[in-house]
């Protein structure tokens, strides 16, 4: 049973540019979050997908955009970056509460897409 | 979200018992508290959870305190494997589909051979 997957592992983007990050959720979830980690930092809550909708989100900027497939896949759009956009991006999937699966459903996290901005 | 306390670094010997501290004086009566783990060059990963009881898994215990405003993740007996940053958490729920987590610092633990 495969995990949540990312996609791709790392890259490189100049300042300005547009960048799309993307999830499989593990086998049976149908909630995706997504994390920037910057070095040496916890994970920062960007957004949460449900349903194909954007629940929740944290306090990032407009330029963090997503999307969530009918698949339960996900996209994660960062238009005009900053050199402080460098940083690891985490995707976490999960059941959705309230759904019968009953409240606390562990995230499982992938390994992450390091994104570096020069 | 209410906060949490962890040192920032710990040391423990291989094969001995390791009981990593968590602060959270401003916790609700609703607040779950949630143990993640990020191994080096990986995403973090899910230890336990907890509401008021003690709990037990395969992988960590998890004591929390009678009043609720610390709790204790104890690893049994560490191995080389359990050298991560732990995080203790606690959970905030806002409606339909997933609870966001909101990560601190961690505590590093380290684990000598």
């Amino acid at each position: 049973d495969a995990g949540v997957t990312q996609s791709p592992t790392h890259l490189i983007k100049t300042r300005g540019q547009q960048v799309t990050l993307r999830c499989s959720p593990k086998s049976g979830h149908d909630t995706v979050s997504w994390y920037q980690q910057a070095l040496g930092q916890g994970p920062q809550f960007i957004f949460q997908y449900y349903e194909e909708e954007e629940r929740q989100r944290g306090n990032f900027p407009d330029r963090f955009s997503g999307h969530q497939f009918p698949n339960y896949s996900s996209e994660l759009n960062v238009n005009a970056l900053l050199l402080g956009d460098s940083a690891l991006y985490l995707c976490a999937s999960s059941r959705g509460e309230g759904q019968g699966y009953g409240f606390n459903q562990p995230q499982h996290f992938g390994d992450g897409t390091r994104l570096s901005i020069l | 979200d209410a906060k949490t306390t962890q040192p920032n670094s710990m040391e423990s010997n291989e094969e001995e018992p390791v009981h990593l501290p968590c602060n959270h004086s401003t916790i609700s009566g609703t607040d779950y508290i949630h143990w993640y783990r990020q191994l080096p060059s990986q995403g973090p990963e899910y230890v336990i959870h907890g509401l008021t009881s003690n709990v037990n898994n395969r992988m960590a215990s998890l004591a929390i305190a009678e009043d609720r405003k610390s709790s204790t993740l104890i690893l049994h007996r560490a191995t080389l494997r359990d050298a991560a940053v732990y995080y203790c958490i606690l959970r905030a729920y806002s409606g339909a589909g997933s609870y966001q987590l909101t990560f601190g610092k961690g505590t590093k633990l380290s684990v000598i051979p």
